[in-house]
C-alpha cells in the first residue's frame, strides 16, 4: 500500500517570495508517478506538476519545481515569485504506472499568500 | 485538452430520497473513471473506481449499496446516492482516466456539492 504525507497543515509565503511544501511518500513499487495538485477555492482540482520516479531530473513547470529525493522518498514542490492566486489547497500524491492507477492523496497544506 | 464536466454542480435533496451524479469526459474516452469524496478541510477519498461495461470496485468501508456507480459507456459514469441521509452532505469529485494512450492521467470534474436536509 502507498502512503503519502505532508506534515504542513498550513504555511504562509509573502507576495513575490519562495516558499517550499513537503511531502514525503512510501510505497514498494518501482515505477510510479508523484503529484502535485492546487486546489482553489472554487474546488476544482488543477495538475501543478508531475514527476516519473525513474527521472532523475526534477520537474519543472514555469515558477513550480520539485525537489524529489527518491532514496529519502521526499517530494517538495518550490513555489518561486508567489502570486496572490497562488493561494490554495495543495495536495501531494502518488499513482503507481499502470495496474490500479488509484491516486493516493496527502492530507494538504494550505496556503496563505500575503500582499 | 482534456475536460471532465459533473452534473449538478450542487444539489440539495430530503432526507430518504436518491440523487444521481452525472461525470461525463467530453472530448476523450475514459476507460476508468473515479469516485471521490471530500469533507471539509479534509483531503480526497477515493470511493470507488470504474471501468467501462464491468462492475466498479469499491474501497474499504464504502457502502456499495448505497452508493451506486454505473458507467455505461466511455464519456458517462454515474453516482446515485440511495435513500440519503444528513451524513452523506459532502463534496464528491469524478476523475476520468483514458488508460495508456494519455498515461494514465487522471483529469478532474468540477465536483458537486450534496446537502441533504
Amino acid at each position: 500500500a502507498q502512503t503519502v504525507t505532508q506534515s504542513q497543515p498550513e504555511m504562509s509565503v509573502q507576495e513575490a517570495e519562495t516558499v517550499t511544501l513537503s511531502c514525503t511518500y512510501d510505497t514498494s513499487e518501482s515505477d510510479y508517478y508523484l503529484f502535485w495538485y492546487k486546489q482553489p477555492p472554487s474546488r476544482q482540482m488543477i495538475l501543478v506538476i508531475r514527476q516519473e520516479a525513474y527521472k532523475q531530473q526534477n520537474a519543472t513547470e514555469n515558477r513550480f519545481s520539485v525537489n524529489f529525493q527518491k532514496a529519502a522518498k521526499s517530494f517538495s514542490l518550490k513555489i518561486s515569485d508567489s502570486q496572490l492566486g497562488d493561494a490554495a489547497m495543495y495536495f501531494c500524491a502518488c499513482r503507481t504506472q499502470g495496474g490500479s492507477e488509484k491516486l493516493v492523496f496527502g492530507k494538504g497544506t494550505k496556503l496563505t499568500v500575503n500582499p | 485538452g482534456a475536460v471532465v464536466s459533473q452534473h449538478p454542480s450542487w444539489v440539495i435533496c430530503k432526507s430518504g430520497t436518491s440523487v444521481k451524479i452525472e461525470c461525463r469526459s467530453l472530448d476523450f474516452q475514459a476507460t476508468t473513471m473515479f469516485w471521490y469524496r471530500q469533507f471539509p478541510k479534509q483531503s480526497l477519498m477515493l470511493m470507488a473506481t470504474s471501468n467501462e461495461g464491468s462492475k466498479a470496485t469499491y474501497e474499504q468501508g464504502v457502502e456499495k449499496d448505497k452508493f451506486l456507480i454505473n458507467h455505461a459507456s466511455l464519456t458517462l459514469s454515474t453516482l446515485t446516492v440511495t435513500s440519503a441521509h444528513p451524513e452523506d452532505s459532502s463534496f464528491y469529485i469524478c476523475s476520468a482516466s483514458a488508460g495508456a494512450p494519455r498515461d494514465y492521467e487522471q483529469y478532474f470534474g468540477p465536483g458537486t456539492r450534496l446537502t441533504v436536509t
